[in-house]
Parts: structure tokens; C-alpha cells; sequence
């Protein structure tokens, strides 16, 4: 079965260069989410969308920016990076519409470190 | 938001010994979904629960919602069990919005 892409995996930058992560989401699904990790820590929520509109937000960022596109793909643009930005960041993607489970699935991750 | 909390913090075993992860949350939840993140980081679906009782393998779980609590069971565990175990939940006021994750146990399996 398919499951959500995110790329790149793993990606460099440096302090105050910007940095573009991109997600794919199961077909057929509604609903995009993206999840900021740092070391040790729980996934914490940044923000959500669903059919291509913001459905909820968290602490995400005034430099961190995001939107999901007519395919459904999503894109979060981070800017100024910081060495705090260091994470994992994770894209999950859910069948919202009429009758179904919330499930949340997730990719991969991709592991941004700012040096 | 809603409180989520998992026990034990940490938990160190000899494969081949069966353990109980708990999750406990604060308010009623739409969603309930445990998950493993493996030393790679990737974090595995193991089970969506909001209620009742599921087994895969040597895993099972339940959730008493009204209670509002679920178990992680681990049977005959492997040191390819390994890794951090989250529980999750999306509360029973949103349909599109955020999991809350507790802060994960980690279990750590010898050989």
C-alpha cells in the first residue's frame, strides 16, 4: 500500500539559510499535518490542512511557513534557520471526510540539522 | 490541550519477557494510535484504538475510553522491540486537528 512520501530525508543547511521540506500524502487523502521532533523529545504539532485550506495551527514559527497545493502535496518553508530548528520533522497525512477512523499516518521524516 | 501520560518512562528487559505499556489522557478522545519509533526515527503505526481491544502478533492493546486509559501489551519481546513506544490521541472536540503525544517509554530489549 502507499504510503506518505517526504523529502529530502535528510538535509544540511546552515544558520539563517532557508530550507524547503516536501510531503506527499497517501492518494485519495484529505488531510495533511506536520509534527517538529527535537532530540529526546515527543512530536509536537505545527500545522494542518485540510482540503488545501489551514485546518489547525501550533507553535509553529513566524518564520516557518506552509501551504498544501492543488495535487495535494504540502510544502513547509523554514527561514532563518536557527540551531533550535534542528529536528526531525514528520508529515502525516488522514481520510477525514464522512465516517472515517482519524487515523493518522506518517512518513518517514526528514532529519534537518542546522549548523 | 488534552494531557497525555505514558509509563513507565523507561523499561529495560531480557527478550523473551512480556511487559504492559500504559496511557493515560486527561479528557475523551476521537482518536487513540500507538506508535514505535525505531532507532532510525521512523515512527510505526502499531495500533488505532480509540476503544475496545486489538492483537497483532504479539502485540495487543485495549482502550477504556470511559476510563479513559489504554495498555500496550508485549508478548515474548525481541530485542527488534527496541525503541520508544508513543501514545497519541486527537480529542473528541476536533476532527481535523492535532495529536497529542505523551512522552514515550523507552524500552530497551537484551538479548
Amino acid at each position: 500500500a502507499a504510503g506518505v512520501i517526504q523529502s529530502p530525508r535528510h538535509l544540511i543547511k546552515e544558520k539563517r539559510e532557508t530550507a524547503t521540506l516536501k510531503c506527499y500524502p497517501i492518494p485519495r487523502h484529505d488531510t495533511v499535518y506536520w509534527y517538529q521532533q527535537g532530540p529526546g523529545q515527543d512530536p509536537q504539532f505545527l500545522i494542518s490542512f485540510y482540503e488545501k485550506m489551514q485546518s489547525d495551527k501550533g507553535s509553529i514559527p513566524d518564520r516557518f511557513s506552509a501551504q498544501q497545493f492543488s495535487d495535494y502535496h504540502s510544502e513547509l518553508n523554514m527561514s532563518s534557520l536557527e540551531l533550535g530548528d534542528s529536528a526531525l520533522y514528520f508529515c502525516a497525512s488522514s481520510l477525514v471526510r464522512q465516517g472515517n477512523t482519524y487515523e493518522q499516518y506518517f512518513g518517514p521524516g526528514t532529519r534537518l540539522t542546522v549548523t | 490541550g488534552i494531557q497525555v501520560e505514558q509509563s513507565p518512562p523507561d523499561l529495560i528487559l531480557q527478550e523473551g519477557a512480556n511487559s504492559t505499556l500504559r496511557c493515560n489522557f486527561s479528557d475523551s478522545v476521537n482518536n487513540l494510535q500507538w506508535f514505535h519509533q525505531n532507532p532510525w526515527g521512523q515512527l510505526i503505526n502499531l495500533f488505532y484504538i480509540p476503544s475496545g481491544t486489538k492483537q497483532n502478533g504479539r502485540l495487543s492493546a485495549t482502550t477504556v475510553a470511559t476510563e479513559r486509559y489504554s495498555l500496550l501489551y508485549i508478548s515474548s519481546s525481541q530485542t527488534t522491540d527496541s525503541g520508544v513506544y508513543f501514545c497519541a490521541v486527537l480529542e473528541i472536540r476536533s476532527t481535523l486537528g492535532r495529536l497529542y503525544f505523551g512522552r514515550g517509554t523507552q524500552l530497551t530489549v537484551w538479548p
